[in-house]
């Protein structure tokens, strides 16, 4: 496809479980972020990949999450002992270059995790 | 930290009114400023942004935007808005030199246009 996906649109899991989030971006992209929206709220970053390597994970709220990008391209998020606090939207977004003049970053549609 | 204020959540209009949605950030240095857009079921899309130069930007379908440096504010407007223009608005910052993990982004607004 043309544009960043995001697998699955949904997902209702239970307190305490572990859940594993996908983003497949635009093929070509380099620069791969996570970002979580809580209601109400705008996106807030998560973490931020170059490449293979998390150049910044600044953003993760706690040891709880985890995120990889092993081949450069599609990365997966992993929340473990998931909390009610943890239901979100979170969207993935993936620009060629991680610079900002001149450069896009394109969204997905998110993952809406509910935690119940 | 950088912070971003859109004091409007929730604006309604009827077509063809005028539309201005304000934007107040929080930031020491320079900035680059971002309008974004979601349509409902659909992801966040780039509307316009601004760099440098020319303070008045202007986007995709008719909206443009003011950076005014003194009063640290970046709103949106669009003379004549159309039904189609119902989605929510979000105003974003990041920090020159700064890349897409420096953004911040504002609450948003959510347009409701009334046919």
């Amino acid at each position: 496809g043309a544009g960043v996906s995001q697998t699955p649109s949904n997902k209702v899991t239970e307190k305490g479980k572990y859940v594993e989030l996908r983003c497949d971006p635009i093929s070509g992209h380099t620069a791969l972020y996570w970002y979580r929206q809580s209601l109400g709220q705008g996106p807030e970053f998560l973490i931020y990949f170059q490449g293979t390597g998390a150049a910044d994970d600044s953003g993760l709220p706690n040891d709880r999450f985890f995120a990889v990008r092993p081949e450069g391209s599609v990365s997966t998020l992993k929340i473990q002992r998931t909390e009610r606090g943890d239901s979100a939207v979170y969207l993935c977004a993936s620009s060629l270059t991680g610079r900002v003049e001149g450069i896009e970053a394109f969204f997905g549609q998110g993952t809406r995790l509910t935690v119940v | 930290a950088q912070s971003v204020s859109q004091h409007n959540h929730h604006v309604i209009l009827s077509e063809a009114a005028s539309l201005e949605l304000g934007c107040n950030y929080s930031y020491g240095g320079t900035v680059n400023l971002f309008w974004y857009v979601q349509y409902p079921g659909q992801h966040l899309q780039l509307l316009l942004k601004y760099f440098s130069g020319d303070p008045l930007v202007k986007g995709i379908k008719g909206f443009e935007a003011e950076f005014i440096k003194s009063k640290f504010s970046f709103n949106l407007r669009k003379p004549s808005v159309q039904w189609s223009d119902t989605a929510e608005y979000f105003c974003a910052v990041i920090p020159q030199r700064g890349g897409y993990q420096k953004v911040t982004f504002g609450t948003g607004t959510k347009l409701q246009v009334i046919p």
